[in-house]
C-alpha cells in the first residue's frame, strides 16, 4: 500500500517569500499525487497535481517538483500571498477504487 | 452551480443515538466517497460507491452504513453513535477515482458525540 506522509505540521512563510512544503512517498508504484488546499470550515479544493511521468508540474504561482529517486514530491507556492494560508494536503491516487489516499497535511501560515 | 452539498453542518448527537448525514451532487458523477477527519490527522476514506447501486468499504467502515439508490445522493447513516464518531465528515464526488482526476468536497459536517 502507498503511504504518503507529510512530516512538517506548520510552516511559516514571510508574505512575498517562496513557501516550500514536503511529501515523501513509501511505494515506487503510482499513477499521480494531488495537491488539494483546504480553509478552515470548507471542504479540500485541488490545486495542482503531478504524474509519474513528469518531473515538475507548474500552473502559475503553483509549481511540484518530483523526485522518484528520493520518493520525495515538493509543492512550492511563489511568491506567497496572504490567502495562501491555508492546510495543504498531498494526496495519492492509484488505480483502484478507493480513491484518494492522504497526507496529514501542513498548516500553512503567511505572516504579513 | 451547487456542486456537492453536505447537510446538516453541525450535529450533536449522545451515546447511542442514529443519524443520517445526507450527501447530494448535481455534477453526475458516478463515483462518490465519505470521508472522516480528526485532529492532526488527514481524511480518511469511510465507504465509497462507483455508481448507484454499487458501494464499498473503505479504511475505517466500522459503524457506518451507506447505500446509493440514485447517481446524485449518497447519504451516510451512524447506526449507534459512539464519542469515537465525534469527527468532521466529508463528503465527494468525482466522475472517476483513479488517476488525475479533481474530487470535488463538500463544506463538511461537524459531528460531536457526547
Amino acid at each position: 500500500d502507498q503511504q504518503v506522509k507529510q512530516n512538517s505540521p506548520s510552516l511559516s512563510v514571510q508574505e512575498g517569500r517562496i513557501s516550500i512544503l514536503n511529501c515523501d512517498y513509501t511505494n515506487s508504484m503510482f499513477d499521480y499525487f494531488l495537491w488539494y488546499k483546504k480553509y478552515p470550515a470548507e471542504g479540500p479544493t485541488f490545486l495542482i497535481s503531478i504524474s509519474s511521468i513528469k518531473d515538475k508540474n507548474e500552473d502559475g504561482r503553483f509549481t511540484v517538483f518530483l523526485n522518484k529517486s528520493a520518493k520525495h514530491l515538493s509543492l512550492h507556492i511563489v511568491p506567497s500571498q496572504p490567502g495562501d494560508s491555508a492546510v495543504y494536503f498531498c494526496t495519492y491516487s492509484g488505480g483502484g477504487a478507493d480513491g484518494l489516499t492522504f497526507g496529514k497535511g501542513t498548516h500553512l501560515i503567511i505572516q504579513p | 452551480n451547487a456542486g456537492v452539498t453536505q447537510t446538516p453542518k453541525f450535529q450533536v448527537l449522545k451515546t447511542g443515538q442514529s443519524m443520517t448525514l445526507q450527501c447530494a451532487q448535481d455534477m453526475n458523477h458516478e463515483y462518490m466517497s465519505w470521508y472522516r477527519q480528526d485532529p492532526g490527522m488527514g481524511l480518511r476514506l469511510i465507504h465509497y460507491s462507483v455508481g448507484a447501486g454499487i458501494t464499498d468499504q473503505g479504511e475505517v467502515p466500522n459503524g457506518y452504513n451507506v447505500s446509493r439508490s440514485t447517481t446524485e445522493d449518497f447519504p451516510l447513516r451512524l447506526l449507534s453513535a459512539a464519542p469515537s464518531q465525534t469527527s468532521v465528515y466529508f463528503c465527494a464526488s468525482s466522475y472517476s477515482p483513479t488517476g488525475n482526476t479533481e474530487a470535488f468536497f463538500g463544506q463538511g459536517t461537524r459531528l460531536t458525540v457526547v
